[in-house]
C-alpha cells in the first residue's frame, strides 16, 4: 500500500471551475507539502503544513487556498481554475528533524 | 530568482560508464542537499543528502560531492545502469535541523538517458 496517496492521479477542468486535490498519508507524519511541477522549472513550493493548525505560504501561493483537515489529510484547492495552473501537482511528507520529505504519485491537471 | 539550478537538461552515458549530474546553488543558508529521482507517472524519491558539515557522501553506486565555496554539488552514478534513466531532481534546505519545516528549494532537473 502507497504510504502517500493523490487523489485524482488525472483531471481535466475548464477556466473558472474550482477544483480539490486531495492528499493523504499514513507514514503519520507532521509535515506536508504541496508541490507543482512544471517543465523546465523543477518543484515550487505551493504550500506547507506543520500541523493542523498551522498553515503557511510557499512561493507561489497565489490562486491557491489548502486545507488540511487532519494530521493525514492535506488538500489544495483552485478557487477558479486557469489554464497557467496546468501542472503536474505533487503532495510530500516529512517526519522531522533531517528527515527527507516522500511524496505522493502526483496528479496531473489540464485546465482549459 | 532560482536559487538552486541545473544547468544541463539532459545527459545521456552508455552503460557501465560514470553519470555525473551537477547542481548550482546561490544562497549561502542552505545547509542540506539532497538528489531525488523521479520516473514517468510517479513521484520524486529520494536517493541520497549531504549535509554542509561534509564534502562528500556515499551510498552503493551514489556519489554526491559538495563544494561549499564553489557552491556547486554533483551527483555520481559508477557504474551507470539503464535502470537509471530517469529525471534527476536536486534540492536544498536551509532549516533541515531542528523542529523545522524542512522547506526543499528544487533544481529543474536533469534527464539521465544510460543505453544498454
Amino acid at each position: 500500500d502507497a504510504d502517500v496517496t493523490q487523489t485524482p492521479r488525472n483531471r481535466i477542468t475548464k477556466t473558472g471551475k474550482r477544483i480539490m486535490l486531495e492528499c493523504s498519508q499514513t507514514k503519520g507524519h507532521d509535515r506536508m507539502y504541496w508541490y507543482r511541477q512544471d517543465p523546465g522549472l523543477g518543484l515550487r513550493l505551493i504550500y506547507y503544513s506543520f500541523d493542523v493548525k498551522d498553515i503557511n505560504k510557499g512561493e507561489i501561493s497565489d490562486g491557491y487556498s489548502v486545507s488540511r483537515q487532519a494530521q493525514a489529510k492535506f488538500s489544495l484547492s483552485l478557487e477558479s481554475a486557469i489554464p497557467n495552473q496546468t501542472a503536474l501537482y505533487f503532495c510530500a511528507t516529512r517526519r522531522g528533524e533531517w528527515e527527507t520529505q516522500y511524496f505522493g504519485p502526483g496528479t496531473r491537471l489540464l485546465v482549459l | 530568482d532560482q536559487q538552486v539550478k541545473q544547468n544541463s537538461p539532459s545527459l545521456s552515458v552508455q552503460e557501465g560508464r560514470i553519470s555525473i549530474l551537477n547542481c548550482d546553488y546561490t544562497n549561502s543558508m542552505f545547509d542540506y542537499f539532497l538528489w531525488y529521482k523521479k520516473y514517468p507517472a510517479e513521484g520524486p524519491t529520494f536517493l541520497i543528502s549531504i549535509s554542509s558539515i561534509k564534502d562528500k557522501n556515499e551510498d552503493g553506486r551514489f556519489t554526491v560531492f559538495l563544494n561549499k565555496s564553489a557552491k556547486h554539488l554533483s551527483l555520481h552514478i559508477v557504474p551507470s545502469q539503464p535502470g537509471d534513466s530517469a529525471v534527476y531532481f536536486c534540492a536544498a534546505s536551509g532549516d533541515a535541523g531542528g523542529t523545522s519545516y524542512g522547506k526543499l528549494t528544487f533544481g529543474q532537473g536533469t534527464i539521465l538517458t544510460v543505453h544498454p
